[in-house]
């Protein structure tokens, strides 16, 4: 089974300043890989993904992630955090067939004004 | 409304108790989730149906079960509720092959006293 591992439970940053959160996966075939955004009380929103092609994948609300396959990552960035950024952010893997996703602990973000 | 929909929202149940989560969606997907999630532990799978006749259990399917109504509905009962199984849980639904990730709904917070 593969598993996935979010460095940080839990992240602060300043309002503006960049926000990184880590995803680490264990693989030996490049997997789908996903960024979800739960905002408080709701559920789980696709933020972007990664399935082939270009390995910089842009998502919604000015978030990014980079898959790199040498260092079996998926890290979710932006260059200026928003107070509205606050929430709990899941990296999930799936195989290629999607039979099953597979998801990491989380982080919660807090944003300081 | 909502390509996913859970009910009830929110429930509190007593020790001992048999209760039933319903989930239906509108993806036209055939397959459905049941996920639970609980803080610092992420999401975990409790059972998973590809189509009607199909249904398979999870890491954590003990204690739960669950029922494929029809393509659109899957259900999940705790046949008698223990207050470990206070969790929020979400139903999520998957078009497998393309990649596109979970469509989650809105979630079932379920108090077990």
């Amino acid at each position: 089974a593969q598993s996935v591992t979010q460095l940080g439970s839990h992240v602060s940053v300043s309002e503006g300043a960049l926000v990184l959160l880590r995803c680490n996966y264990s693989s030996s075939v490049p997997p789908y890989l996903f960024w979800y955004v739960q905002y408080p009380n709701q559920g789980l929103q696709l933020l972007l993904k990664y399935t082939t092609g270009a390995t910089l994948v842009k998502g919604i609300n000015g978030f990014e992630a980079e898959f790199k396959k040498s260092e079996t990552s998926f890290h979710l960035t932006k260059p200026s955090a928003h107070m509205s950024d606050a929430a709990e952010y899941f990296c999930a893997v799936s195989d290629f067939s999607g039979n099953q996703f597979y998801f990491g602990t989380g982080t919660s973000l807090t944003v300081i004004p | 409304d909502a390509d996913v929909t859970q009910t009830p929202r929110n429930r509190i149940t007593k020790t001992g108790k048999r209760i039933m989560l319903e989930c239906s969606q509108t993806k036209g997907h055939d397959r459905m989730y049941w996920y639970r999630q609980d803080p610092g532990l992420g999401l975990r799978l409790i059972y998973y149906s590809f189509d009607v006749k199909d249904i398979n259990k999870g890491e954590i399917s003990d204690g739960y079960s669950v029922s494929r109504q029809a393509q659109a509905k899957f259900s999940l009962s705790l046949e008698s509720a223990i207050p470990n199984q206070t969790a929020l849980y979400f139903c999520a639904t998957s078009d497998p092959g393309t990649g596109i990730g979970y469509t989650f709904g809105s979630g079932t917070r379920l108090t077990v006293v």
